[in-house]
C-alpha cells in the first residue's frame, strides 16, 4: 500500500523568512496531494492540494510542488508569519480509491 | 449541522470494556471517513464509506474494531475489549464526492474528534 514519509519532524524559522516541507510518496499511482494544517487541539483543516496533472499550485503565500517522476512534493511558505505555526500533514491518495495516507507531520514554529 | 460532529469528545473507559464513538458528517456528505491519531502521529486510515457501504475496511487494525453507517449519515466506530493500545484521538472526517470529475472535491472535512483513554 500507499506509503507517505515527511521531513522535517520540527521545524523553527523567523518571522519572515520561508519554510519548506518535503514528502515522498511509494505508490506511483497516487494522484493527489493535500496539506493539512492542524493547530493545537484543533482538528486538521485542508490549506492547499494538488493533482498529478500539474506540477506547481500557489495560493497567496503557500505553494506546493510535485515531482511525479521522484515522487515527492513539497509544501513551500513565504514571509512566514507567528500565526502559521503549527503541525502540518501532507497525505497521498489514488483519486477513486479516497483513501488519503498521511505523512507523520511537521511542527513548524515561527518565532517573532 | 454547520460541520462534523462527533461525540463523545472525551471518553475513559477500562480495559475490557467496550466503546462507541459517533460520528455525525456534513449534511449531504456521501464520504465519510474514520481515522485514527496518536500523539505526534499523523491521521491513520481506519475505514471509508460511501452511502452506507463500507468502501474501504482495510485500516481496521483488527476484529475488535467494527464501524457502520447504517442510514448513509451517522455512523458508529465500536470497539470491543478494549485494550490501552487503543487509546488515541479517533477522527471523522465527511467529504462531497459526486461520480464525474467536474464535480469532485477531495477535501475532508475533520470534526474535532473523540479522545479515547484506556485505562
Amino acid at each position: 500500500g500507499e506509503n507517505v514519509e515527511q521531513h522535517p519532524s520540527t521545524l523553527s524559522v523567523q518571522e519572515g523568512d520561508s519554510a519548506v516541507i518535503k514528502c515522498t510518496y511509494s505508490d506511483s499511482a497516487s494522484n493527489y496531494f493535500p496539506w493539512y494544517k492542524q493547530e493545537l487541539g484543533k482538528r486538521p483543516q485542508l490549506i492547499i492540494d494538488i493533482r498529478s496533472n500539474v506540477g506547481e499550485k500557489k495560493d497567496q503565500r503557500i505553494a506546493v510542488t510535485l515531482n511525479k517522476t521522484a515522487k515527492h512534493f513539497s509544501l513551500h511558505i513565504t514571509e512566514t508569519q507567528p500565526e502559521d505555526s503549527a503541525v502540518y500533514f501532507c497525505a497521498a491518495s489514488i483519486w477513486n480509491t479516497d483513501k488519503l495516507i498521511f505523512g507523520t507531520g511537521t511542527r513548524l514554529q515561527v518565532f517573532p | 449541522g454547520a460541520g462534523v460532529s462527533q461525540t463523545p469528545s472525551n471518553k475513559v473507559t477500562e480495559k475490557g470494556k467496550y466503546v462507541e464513538l459517533r460520528c455525525d458528517p456534513i449534511s449531504g456528505h456521501t464520504a465519510l471517513y474514520w481515522y485514527r491519531q496518536s500523539l505526534g502521529q499523523g491521521p491513520e486510515f481506519l475505514i471509508y464509506f460511501q452511502g452506507t457501504g463500507a468502501a474501504d475496511d482495510s485500516g481496521l487494525p483488527n476484529d475488535r474494531f467494527f464501524a457502520v453507517r447504517p442510514e448513509g449519515s451517522v455512523s458508529t466506530l465500536k470497539i470491543q475489549r478494549t485494550e490501552r493500545g487503543d487509546s488515541a484521538m479517533y477522527l471523522c472526517a465527511s467529504s462531497l464526492k459526486k461520480l464525474g470529475p467536474s464535480v469532485f472535491t477531495g477535501e475532508l472535512f475533520f470534526g474535532e474528534g473523540s479522545r479515547l483513554t484506556v485505562l
